[in-house]
């Protein structure tokens, strides 16, 4: 059965402070992987996708990188509008059009 | 251009009774999602359509249905409401495929009470 797993659940950093978030994943056949924000009574907001091991993508403070069991999504410098729960979901050949989620890791930035 | 459309925003409802959600997608998007989200369980895939036809089907038992329109326009429904049916019900859309990434809608907040 496929499984994603994100580390960790919740992270407080000060505005400036550099991290990383950890998505692990079993799956049988990887189409896909998905990093996706989340602000408080809204839906998820895509933010990368990443197709093989190796690819890595970038935009503003975020960057997304794509290993053959893991995905990181590192945050440099953070900014308190940074604050949100960040999902990683996967799609594989057994799932076939459903995304299979982690259970997120929520994001506190203060200034 | 106009995002991934859901309605209503918050719903309130009694145990035993059935409710049905709505959702439009993006224009030209052909692929409908839907996504139950809770906080023990996070969020679950319910079932896809494409041109109108399930696609695909996650595991939720059969009180849980939907249907996809013409237009593209889709409906969930929910019939004989239990207490933990109470969830944040997303839409999601996309041109085709799951590999190019879903757009979702800010969801319907359903509350059985």
């Amino acid at each position: 059965e496929d499984q994603v797993t994100q580390s960790p659940e919740a992270l407080r950093l000060q505005e400036g402070e550099s991290s990383s978030l950890n998505c692990s994943y079993t799956v049988s056949g990887l189409r896909g992987l998905f990093w996706y924000r989340q602000d408080p009574g809204k839906g998820p907001e895509f933010l990368f996708t990443l197709y093989s091991a190796g690819e890595e993508k970038e935009k503003e403070r975020l960057k997304a990188t794509l290993t053959k069991k893991e995905s990181f999504l590192h945050i440099t410098a953070p900014k308190p509008e940074d604050s949100a729960t960040y999902l990683c979901a996967v799609i594989s050949n057994q799932a076939g059009t459903a995304l299979i989620f982690g259970k997120g890791t929520t994001l506190s930035v203060s200034s | 251009k106009a995002g991934v459309t859901q309605t209503p925003r918050y719903l309130i409802k009694t145990r035993g009774q059935q409710v049905t959600l709505s959702c439009s997608p993006i224009s030209g998007h052909r692929s409908v999602s839907w996504y139950q989200q809770t906080p023990g369980q996070g969020l679950q895939f319910l079932f896809e359509y494409f041109s109108e036809t399930q696609r695909n089907k996650g595991n939720f038992p059969g009180r849980f249905s939907g249907r996809q329109f013409s237009n593209s326009r889709s409906e969930m429904n929910v019939s004989t409401l239990e207490l933990g049916d109470s969830a944040l019900y997303l839409c999601a859309s996309t041109l085709s495929g799951a590999d190019y990434g879903y757009t979702f809608g800010s969801g319907t907040r359903l509350t059985v009470v």
